[in-house]
C-alpha cells in the first residue's frame, strides 16, 4: 500500500542554518504530495504542495520538488529562523483526490538563535 | 485558513467511560470531515471519513461501534469514544475539507486511566 518515510528528528539548528527533511514515498498511481506544518498548540497547516511529477511547490523561504524517479519530496529552506520551530508532515494524497492524507511520522525542528 | 477548533483540547476519564469530542469549522462549511488519530512519535492515522449527513466509513481495523461520529452539519461533527480503555490514549484530530480545501484542528490528547 501506500506510505511515506521522513527522516527522524529532531533536528537542531543555529539560525541561518540550511536545512534538508527528507521524505520518500511508495505508492501507485499518481499522488498529490504535501508538508505540512504544525506550531506547538495549533493544528496542522498546509506548507505547500505538488500535484504531479517534477512540480516544485514554495512557500515561506520553503521548497520542495516533486521528483518521481526517486519516489522523493524533500523540503528545504535556505536559512532557517527560531520561528520555523515545529514540526514538519510530510503527505500523500490518494490519487483518486478523495482527501484522504497519508502522513510521515512527522519531524521536529528546533532553530537556536 | 479555515478557523477549526476541538473541544476539549485535553481529557481524562476513567476506564468504561465515553468521551465526546466536538470539531467545529467557525468560517467553513464542510461536506467531509476526516478523523485521525496520533500515536506518541507516530504519524497520523485516518480512522475515518464522514460526509454531512451521511454514515462515516471507517478505516480497516477500526471498530466503528466503539468510534461514533456524526457529522450533522456543516460546521460540526463530533467523535464519541466509547466504553474507552487505556489503550484508547491517544491525540484525536479533525480534518474538515470541501472542494480541494482541507484544514486540520488544534487536537484533542484523551487520556485513559
Amino acid at each position: 500500500g501506500n506510505s511515506v518515510t521522513q527522516m527522524e528528528g529532531p533536528v537542531t539548528l543555529s539560525e541561518e542554518a540550511f536545512l534538508t527533511i527528507n521524505c520518500t514515498y511508495t505508492a501507485t498511481g499518481y499522488p498529490s504530495l504535501f508538508w505540512y506544518v504544525q506550531y506547538p498548540g495549533e493544528g496542522l497547516q498546509l506548507l505547500l504542495k505538488a500535484t504531479k511529477a517534477d512540480d516544485k511547490g514554495s512557500n515561506k523561504g520553503f521548497e520542495a520538488t516533486y521528483r518521481k524517479e526517486t519516489t522523493s519530496f524533500h523540503l528545504e529552506k535556505g536559512s532557517v529562523q527560531v520561528s520555523d520551530s515545529a514540526v514538519y508532515f510530510c503527505a500523500l494524497g490518494s490519487s483518486s483526490n478523495t482527501g484522504k492524507l497519508i502522513f510521515g511520522q512527522g519531524t521536529t525542528l528546533q532553530v537556536k538563535p | 485558513g479555515a478557523v477549526v477548533s476541538q473541544h476539549p483540547s485535553r481529557v481524562i476519564c476513567k476506564s468504561g467511560t465515553s468521551v465526546k469530542i466536538e470539531c467545529r469549522s467557525l468560517d467553513f462549511q464542510a461536506t467531509t470531515m476526516f478523523w485521525y488519530r496520533q500515536f506518541p512519535k507516530q504519524s497520523l492515522m485516518l480512522m475515518a471519513t464522514s460526509n454531512e449527513g451521511s454514515k462515516a466509513t471507517y478505516e480497516q481495523g477500526v471498530e466503528k461501534d466503539k468510534f461514533l461520529i456524526n457529522h450533522a452539519s456543516l460546521t460540526l461533527s463530533t467523535l464519541t469514544v466509547t466504553s474507552a480503555h487505556p489503550e484508547d490514549s491517544s491525540f484525536y484530530i479533525c480534518s474538515p475539507s470541501s472542494y480541494n480545501e482541507q484544514f486540520f484542528g488544534p487536537g484533542t490528547r484523551l487520556t485513559v486511566l
